[in-house]
């Protein structure tokens, strides 16, 4: 089955505990990106990534890093997270040979900093 | 920078009834427009999308227009049902060829009332 998956799903964690949120896509896809979704601000994308060892920032990009070491795993890291953390994150992956140029996206991850 | 406006931010109807919401772009380039529907606790899946060569495309009960001129999108969603209540995302981006940065706007929150 064609898919993305995040892990973990739920995540609470204490300011400045270092923290890492998989990604991982099963559809050889060459671009993958990472949205923060909040209340009245849609999703707003983190970084994303063209290919293996290809990434570049987003919108909201401090406080985050990612890496592309492989074409299915696109990995979020925060180093030093804090509360404006907070929120529900997904990973979503898509195909320049796509007809459509549709996002796939992942089940989310909502984390919470305290 | 590229910015997409959403309204309204909230809509409840009656069952039967038809919705309509509104989108707005900033980047006159953008001519690839999708919609994006998010079921509580879910991921958001691409239900339409329109590109800038057309006008207006349907897909049963829904349909999306579009005003290259106004720099305008709207969804219309007719004889809703229970099952249409959803958070639903406008986007918009350059393009569908490489990779093209989707700019979504803050979501919209259909309720469905039988």
């Amino acid at each position: 089955e064609a898919q993305v998956t995040q892990n973990p799903r739920y995540l609470i964690t204490v300011t400045g505990k270092k923290l890492t949120v998989t990604c991982s896509q099963n559809m050889n896809h060459e671009y993958m990106s990472w949205y923060r979704q909040d209340p009245g601000l849609g999703l707003r994308q983190i970084y994303y990534s063209m290919n293996v060892e290809v990434t570049d920032k987003g919108d909201v990009p401090e406080g985050y890093k990612v890496s592309r070491k492989e074409k299915r795993n696109f990995p979020l890291i925060l180093e030093s997270p804090s509360p404006n953390q907070t929120s529900l994150y997904f990973c979503a992956s898509s195909s320049p040979r796509s007809p459509h140029n549709e996002q796939f996206f992942g089940p989310g991850t909502r984390l919470t900093v305290l | 920078g590229e910015n997409v406006e959403q309204h309204p931010s909230t809509l409840s109807v009656q069952e039967g009834d038809s919705a309509v919401i509104k989108c707005t772009y900033s980047d006159s380039a953008s001519n690839y427009f999708p919609w994006y529907k998010q079921e509580l606790g879910k991921r958001p899946q691409l239900i339409i999308d329109i590109r800038s060569n057309v006008g207006e495309k349907k897909d049963q009960r829904i349909a999306v227009t579009l005003n290259k001129t106004a720099k305008h999108f709207s969804l219309h969603i007719t004889e809703t049902q229970p099952e249409d209540s959803a958070v639903y995302f406008c986007a918009a981006s350059r393009g569908s060829g490489g990779y093209n940065k989707l700019i979504f706007g803050a979501g919209t929150r259909l309720a469905v009332h039988p």
